[in-house]
Parts: C-alpha cells; sequence; structure tokens
C-alpha cells in the first residue's frame, strides 16, 4: 500500500525559506520510473505542479519557479523522504502542499498523492 | 506555455444525469498525455483517467475520458450522490499543467 505524508512548519514569515519533507511507504525511490512530484493549491484555487524528481535524481521544474531560482527538491532514499526547499515565501504563496507518486517514464499522471499540509505566509 | 481551459466553470445537473465536462489544450498534448483527478473539499485529488482514456484502478466504469490533439472530454454516465467535487484535467506530456477545474454541483 502506497501512502505519503507531508510535514513541515504550518506558519512561515514573508522572506523565510519553506522547507517541506514528503515521507513515503509501499515503494522504492530507487525502482526505475518512479517519482515523487511537489504540487500546491491556493485555497480555492487550481493545483500548480512545483517540481518532481526522478529515481535516478534527475530534477524538473515549474519554469515560472525555476527562472527565479526559488525551488529545489532532493531525495534522501535510505529514508523514503523528498524534500521540497522553497526561498523567498511570499504570501501568495499560501497554500496546501501536496507531494504526489508517480511510476511510469517521462512525466505520467500522479496516482496516490498525500493528504497535504497548508502553509500559510505571514507575518 | 501549455494552457489548458476546461469548461464549464460551474456544471450543476441532479443525481442520475450525465455530466460531460471538457478540457481544451493550447496546443497538442504530446502521445494523448491526458489525465483527470476528482477533487473533494479537503482532500486529496483522486486519479480518474490517464492517457485521456483509461481508467485508474478502483475507478467506477461510469466515469470516461475521451479526446486526442487539443479537446478531451470526461462523462460521467449518471452522476451518483459521490460524485459531486472539483475535477481537474493535467497534460503531462511536456511539464506538468493543470486546467483552472470545473465544479460539478448538485442541482
Amino acid at each position: 500500500q502506497i501512502t505519503l505524508k507531508e510535514s513541515g512548519p504550518t506558519l512561515v514569515k514573508p522572506t523565510q525559506t519553506l522547507t517541506l519533507t514528503c515521507t513515503f511507504s509501499g515503494f522504492s525511490l530507487n525502482t526505475s520510473g518512479v517519482g515523487v512530484g511537489w504540487i500546491r493549491q491556493p485555497p480555492g484555487k487550481a493545483l500548480e505542479w512545483l517540481a518532481l524528481i526522478y529515481w535516478d535524481d534527475v530534477k524538473r521544474y515549474s519554469a515560472s519557479l525555476k527562472s527565479k531560482s526559488r525551488v529545489s527538491i532532493t531525495k534522501e532514499t535510505s529514508k523514503n523522504q523528498v524534500v521540497l526547499t522553497m526561498t523567498n515565501m511570499a504570501p501568495v504563496d499560501t497554500a496546501t502542499y501536496f507531494c504526489a507518486h508517480k511510476d511510469s517514464y517521462g512525466y505520467g499522471p500522479f496516482d496516490y498523492w498525500g493528504q497535504g499540509s497548508l502553509i500559510t505566509v505571514s507575518s | 506555455e501549455f494552457v489548458l481551459t476546461q469548461s464549464p466553470g460551474t456544471l450543476s445537473l441532479s443525481p442520475g444525469e450525465r455530466a460531460t465536462l471538457s478540457c481544451r489544450a493550447s496546443q497538442s498534448v504530446s502521445s494523448n498525455f491526458l489525465a483527470w483527478y476528482q477533487q473533494k473539499p479537503g482532500q486529496a485529488p483522486r486519479l480518474l483517467i490517464y492517457g485521456a482514456s483509461n481508467r485508474a484502478t478502483g475507478i467506477p466504469d461510469r466515469f470516461s475520458g475521451s479526446g486526442s490533439g487539443t479537446d478531451f472530454t470526461l462523462t460521467i454516465s449518471r452522476v451518483e450522490p459521490e460524485d459531486f467535487a472539483v475535477y481537474y484535467c493535467q497534460q503531462y506530456g511536456r511539464s506538468y499543467t493543470f486546467g483552472q477545474g470545473t465544479k460539478l454541483d448538485i442541482k
């Protein structure tokens, strides 16, 4: 059974750096084709993909965030964790942040999701 | 920039009716790498359809997906009470893009 769970702070001040951890079970990030992504959703708004890391440590980022060099994704395979770091947080970054699993070559749909973690950016 | 436009924004139906949701892409979706998700309040999205027309594991057969190129459709043959939710399309052929969502609510 595949499960994922996000953890991290619930409140971040403007200009601070957000670090979120996705802890998963039921699969290995050593398996070919597997990846873990991060997606966020501002309150009442649509989903926005942020980043993806593959089993072979290849990383992909949303063009809008990559151009500003604000986001990075890493994995700790032995701990079954994926970490998202987002710098220079602003109130517009207030959202529920989800991590999700994919299991196909290329990008692939997200077939398992964490419950989400609401992050509020406020002074 | 890849844009997915969903219509209508809100669809009001009664249980038992047929629901047709549209997703239009600003450019052709490579290999029909188009997925549909259902999201209920306070929950994570759930994958319904991938590859434009393949049901994900455990998804009832009243849900079906169709389309190719730039025009895709999610159909719910007979809406059940538990189907009232927000539906998102997503392309995953070239990076990831989500549509803005269609809310299916009770008439």
